[in-house]
């Protein structure tokens, strides 16, 4: 079985600067996909970007990239110039062959004014 | 185009009572899934669909709560004899077709049990 552990329960960052949010997983899957999900109040979890386990290259989505280590089974996702409408709980997560998400107990970022 | 979407919104009931909780996924979307997210558990699977057919209900938490989907569209969630236990909020999400897909969320049903 898959797990995924988040083990930052809540963070805080000044606007504008860098955030890091750390993941790490274990599986014995070599194929599979890794997730960072964002949930803001609105409760709706919206997809912040994805890396494909066979991709060496580090995934990034405007300021949004991964730092993936895939020997240490290590996912983490730095925020840069973060923004006010940044503040959200974030989900690492993990799909493998059957197909279900597995999430991280999720990490509360604040970003402060 | 539309993303998921998910009705209720928010549901109150009485312990005991039976609730339906519906899913319409991104048109095209072969593969639905249901996840439940609760402040104990944190986030589960459970179960999912490709076209009509669940070949996966490992996560249902008991013989209470089951789950269907026709024209291999919308989805319905039914939860028989709530109970208060069953208070969270249940999630939606759909991809293109089963497998190494990325999942889209609807924005979930809040249940509450009285």
């Amino acid at each position: 079985a898959q797990t995924v552990t988040q083990s930052q329960p809540e963070m805080s960052v000044q606007e504008a600067e860098t955030v890091t949010l750390s993941c790490t997983y274990d599986t014995s899957e070599n194929n599979y996909y890794l997730f960072w999900y964002k949930q803001p109040p609105s409760r709706q979890m919206i997809l912040v970007i994805r890396q494909e386990a066979y991709k060496q290259q580090n995934a990034t989505e405007n300021r949004f990239s991964v730092n993936f280590q895939k020997a240490a089974k290590s996912f983490s996702l730095k925020i840069s110039d973060s923004q006010l409408g940044d503040t959200a709980m974030y989900f690492c997560a993990f799909t493998g062959a059957n197909s279900k998400l597995t999430f991280g107990k999720g990490i509360t970022l604040s970003v402060r004014p | 185009g539309a993303g998921v979407s998910q009705s209720p919104s928010n549901k109150v009931t009485e312990k005991g009572k039976d609730v339906e909780l519906r899913c319409d996924p991104i048109s095209g979307h072969t593969a639905l899934y249901w996840y439940r997210q609760s402040l104990g558990q944190g986030l589960e699977f459970l179960i999912y669909f490709q076209g009509n057919s669940a070949p996966d209900k490992s996560g249902l938490p008991s013989d209470r709560f089951s789950a269907e989907r026709t024209g291999g569209s919308v989805s319905t969630l039914t939860i028989q004899r709530t109970q208060q236990e069953d208070s969270a909020v249940y999630l939606c999400a759909s991809s293109s077709q089963w497998g190494l897909e990325t999942q889209y969320f609807g924005p979930g049903t809040r249940l509450l049990v009285l």
